[in-house]
């Protein structure tokens, strides 16, 4: 079956330390994304990558860094630097303009 | 002026009533709307898209787009206490400086009591 997979489901870490979470698709979509969740909130763009080697920062990206190597990948990775990580992650795949966004089904981060 | 706008509920019905659920948004170029259902804890999913003004019905849910005021609605028919769950409205705005991405409201809230 076709579908984004995100991993691990539940992540904890102590502050201070980097922590990458996994996103891996295999609907043969071009653009990925990564979004962000609070209680309560909406989903937040972090970054997205609409091709191999090539991704933007949305809207809250300063704390996180991604790559894109592989069609199929587009992992994240929350730094020190980002002052409020946790929070419930999603990653999701488009293959064009205005089709809907499939999601995978999410990463909660827990940082203390 | 938050650019996908939500009233964030929660919005209680009884079982088999219609629910009716709204969104507002900004940017009067937006082109594609889509309403997506998370239960507590769990990933979004698709519930409906509507890119041109009126209705269109898919089962029990009937999305309503209005571009003139800016508007998009669900109706969910004949609720049920498994429709129970935050919805969410997103956007896609093509000149935005997010490709393709999409601009969610923060959800509403629907509790349909049995």
């Amino acid at each position: 079956d076709g579908g984004i997979t995100q991993s691990p489901k539940y992540l904890f870490r102590k502050e201070g330390q980097n922590v990458t979470l996994s996103c891996e698709q295999n609907l043969n979509h071009d653009a990925m994304y990564w979004y962000r969740q609070d209680p309560g909130q909406g989903l937040r763009l972090i970054y997205y990558s609409q091709i191999v080697n090539d991704f933007q920062k949305g809207d809250i990206a300063e704390g996180y860094s991604v790559s894109r190597e592989k069609k199929e990948s587009f992992p994240l990775t929350v730094t020190s630097a980002q002052k409020n990580p946790t929070a419930f992650y999603l990653c999701a795949s488009g293959d064009s303009p205005n089709s809907p966004l499939h999601f995978g089904n999410g990463t909660r981060l827990t940082v203390t | 002026q938050k650019e996908v706008e939500q009233n964030s509920g929660p919005l209680s019905v009884p079982e088999g009533a219609i629910a009716s659920l709204n969104c507002t948004y900004s940017d009067r170029g937006s082109q594609s709307f889509f309403w997506y259902r998370q239960y507590s804890g769990k990933s979004p999913e698709l519930i409906m898209f509507i890119y041109s003004n009126g209705d269109k019905e898919d089962g029990r849910f009937t999305a309503q787009l209005n571009k003139a005021s800016q508007y998009v609605s669900l109706l969910i028919r004949d609720s049920q206490p498994s429709d129970s769950a935050t919805y969410l409205c997103a956007v896609f705005r093509p000149n935005s400086n997010s490709g393709y991405a999409l601009n969610f409201g923060k959800g509403t809230s629907l509790l349909v009591t049995p």
